[in-house]
């Protein structure tokens, strides 16, 4: 039982590059959502789906951009990376109150 | 918007009783969650409380007081494994997504 599943762990990419974060779950959730984690700070909701076609913003949406094409998937893109946007970032999905969280990840952009 | 707030550091002993308390401020309120995090990993779901009272789960119990808007998780007979950050969440929203608070850095000493 994989749980949440997320690619890459670990990346660098230079200022304006572009990337897309992949986030698989197979335990057949609804909701699926992106944080991330900057140091000593909780983490913070970018975007999140409560369903396959669907997304919507969450705390701090900005240079970001999500697809919920399938049901197991939740991508989360960068078009343009800026150092602001290096950060740990978080994977989870949810049947209802409890989050089960992807391992992370660990994204530096310089 | 949703705020919270929770102690940044407490310090306790092997064997010891700790209560990480947080108090919060949101609309739509669901329930109080609370996710432990080892350095490195990833958040992982420990207790919710969507109703006043106290709910315990082996040695970690969790207490809500919805009037008050406040919450605490309380850990007895610590081990050294339970050094790690405390997070306390609201949620919230259509997806109940979750608001994080800043941590709490629980260390035990020998």
């Amino acid at each position: 039982n994989a749980g949440v599943t997320q690619t890459p762990k670990f990346r660098v990419l230079k200022t304006g590059q572009s990337m897309t974060l992949l986030c698989a779950q197979d335990m057949n959730h609804e909701y699926m959502y992106w944080y991330r984690q900057d140091p000593g700070m909780g983490l913070r909701l970018i975007h999140y789906s409560v369903g396959e076609g669907t997304t919507a913003k969450g705390e701090v949406p900005d240079g970001y951009n999500v697809s919920r094409l399938k049901k197991q998937n939740f991508l989360l893109g960068l078009e343009s990376a800026a150092p602001s946007q290096t950060s740990v970032y978080f994977c989870a999905s949810s049947l209802s109150y409890g989050y089960t969280f992807g391992s992370g990840t660990r994204l530096t952009v310089v | 918007g949703q705020s919270l707030e929770q102690p940044s550091e407490v310090t306790a002993v092997e064997g010891a009783i700790v209560q990480i308390n947080c108090t919060y401020q949101t609309s739509g309120f669901y329930g109080l969650s609370w996710y432990q995090q080892h350095d490195g990993g990833a958040p992982t779901f420990l207790s919710y409380n969507a109703l006043d009272g106290l709910e315990e789960t082996g040695r970690f119990s969790s207490f809500l007081s919805r009037s008050d808007s406040y919450g605490y998780l309380l850990l007895q007979e610590l081990q050294m494994k339970d050094s790690a950050s405390y997070f306390c969440a609201v949620a919230s929203g259509s997806a109940r997504q979750l608001t994080f608070g800043s941590g709490t850095q629980l260390t035990v000493l020998p």
